[in-house]
């Protein structure tokens, strides 16, 4: 089965910093990875999804994701970030034969100062 | 996007009494649900699959007598935790997949007294 790890818990970063979030993920196959994005108060979105083609996925809110077979990561990337980007990220994989639950890594809490 | 809407947002309740959290996919139909929680600081942990029209599949730790799952119809899955302590307080939140991707409600944030 497959599972993913989140090295980075806490980041704290001034506004126009460039921002990696680290993801690692466990081989099981077919590979599909997500980042899901928690803003204070609100629901988690999904930010980008990985199933397969260009390993450089972009996705909402100018992150981008790559796709990096021979490291098992899929880091998430930002190359400014602004005070609205402080939120928790999650990044995900399927889990179990059909893929419908999502295994989350730990999470990182994002904060971004103003 | 499709939508799945989770109610109540947050609710306070005594020890020992009932709590009925309501997850529903607005703009879809839902076969499976799934129910997470999520502590303080903590990652979402999933705790139960939620079937329409038959049992929920727990995972391991989650007592099923505790976290009750009835999925009745293709839009609405319910989780009631029973008897609720202290130590059940937590952000509970469901999800629903509309392939390819998974779509969560906006969370219930419980607080028992």
């Amino acid at each position: 089965a497959q599972s993913v790890s989140q090295h980075n818990h806490h980041v704290i970063l001034s506004e126009a910093a460039s921002l990696e979030l680290g993801c690692n993920y466990s081989y099981g196959g077919t590979v599909n990875l997500f980042w899901y994005v928690q803003y204070p108060g609100q629901h988690l979105q999904l930010l980008l999804k990985y199933f397969s083609g260009d390993p450089l996925v972009k996705g909402i809110k100018g992150f981008e994701a790559e796709f990096i077979k021979s490291k098992f990561s899929f880091n998430l990337r930002k190359p400014s970030v602004q005070w609205s980007d402080t939120a928790e990220y999650f990044c995900a994989v399927p889990r179990g034969n059909a893929g419908n639950m999502l295994t989350f890594g730990g999470g990182t809490r994002l904060m971004v100062k103003p | 996007g499709a939508v799945v809407s989770q109610h109540p947002s947050r609710v306070i309740c005594k020890s020992g009494t009932s709590v009925k959290i309501e997850c529903r996919s607005l703009d879809f139909q839902a076969t499976t649900m799934f129910w997470y929680r999520q502590f303080p600081k903590q990652s979402l942990m999933l705790m139960a699959t939620s079937n329409e029209g038959s049992k929920a599949t727990y995972e391991q730790g989650v007592e099923k007598d505790k976290f009750l799952i009835n999925h009745a119809s293709l839009t609405l899955s319910t989780l009631t935790v029973t008897s609720a302590h202290p130590e059940d307080s937590s952000f509970y939140i469901c999800s629903a997949r509309d392939r390819p991707e998974a779509f969560f409600g906006q969370g219930t944030r419980l607080t028992v007294v």
